[in-house]
């Protein structure tokens, strides 16, 4: 169980254009998800918290019109790179946080989506 | 506001030998503490956490933790390692002060010699 998927897995786009990034809790609900931002060999920074239903909170220096985060669902989380450039090349990996339960610090991840601008 | 060391960068260690990450965090209150685990190019796979109770984790592969408050650590141990433990592992922590985020430690690269 708690399984959480992301879509695409790698994604190749040209600077300038947008890209959305899909994560979605396979088995269960989630409330609020996270999207996270990993370069290489380095950790995983903190982007924002998506809500569903409400707007998400981003981290400070994370631009929100850069980086649109849409909670639409219990179980979908999207985002979009807006005019994306190649500085935007990374690794972006989501976790869920499942509904309900008691250990509510336990964050499900996603396989992360490879993202490069050309 | 938590924050997480991982003193080592890269360790490197022989197949059948024992393994030890060091994770140090600074938090005021208990924090809520994780091991997490990544292979190359892939999301991160729970090894471990520790929210209350007995201070000794243990967790998935063979993986055990042990909290120790008074040295703010929470080092992640394995008796003996196999070639696929090869990877990259990041300690966290969260608060439920800080609206239940993680925050993560640097990440320390095992690899491991035939």
């Amino acid at each position: 169980g708690a399984v959480v998927s992301q879509h695409p897995s790698r994604v190749i786009c040209k600077s300038g254009t947008s890209v959305k990034i899909e994560c979605r809790s396979l088995d269960f609900q989630a409330t609020t998800m996270f999207w996270y931002r990993q370069f290489p060999k380095q950790s995983l920074m903190l982007m924002a918290t998506s809500n569903e239903g409400s707007k998400a909170t981003y981290e400070q220096g994370v631009e929100k019109d850069k980086f649109l985060i849409n909670h639409a669902s219990l179980t979908l989380s999207t985002l979009t790179v807006t005019s994306a450039h190649p500085e935007d090349s990374s690794f972006y990996i989501c976790s869920a946080r499942e509904d309900g339960r008691g250990q509510l610090y336990e964050q499900y991840f996603g396989p992360g989506t490879r993202l490069t601008v050309t | 506001a938590q924050s997480v060391t991982q003193p080592d960068i890269h360790i490197t260690v022989s197949e059948g030998a024992s393994l030890e990450l060091r994770c140090n965090y600074s938090y005021g209150a208990t924090p809520y503490l994780f091991w997490y685990v990544q292979s190359p190019g892939q999301g991160l796979q729970l090894l471990l956490k520790y929210f209350s109770g007995d201070t000794l984790v243990q967790g998935i592969k063979g993986f055990e933790a042990e909290f120790k408050r008074s040295q703010s650590s929470f080092n992640l141990r394995k008796p003996s390692v196999h070639w696929s433990d090869a990877a990259e592992y990041f300690c966290a922590v969260g608060a439920r002060a800080a609206g239940n985020k993680l925050t993560f430690g640097g990440g320390t690269r095992v690899l491991v010699k035939p």
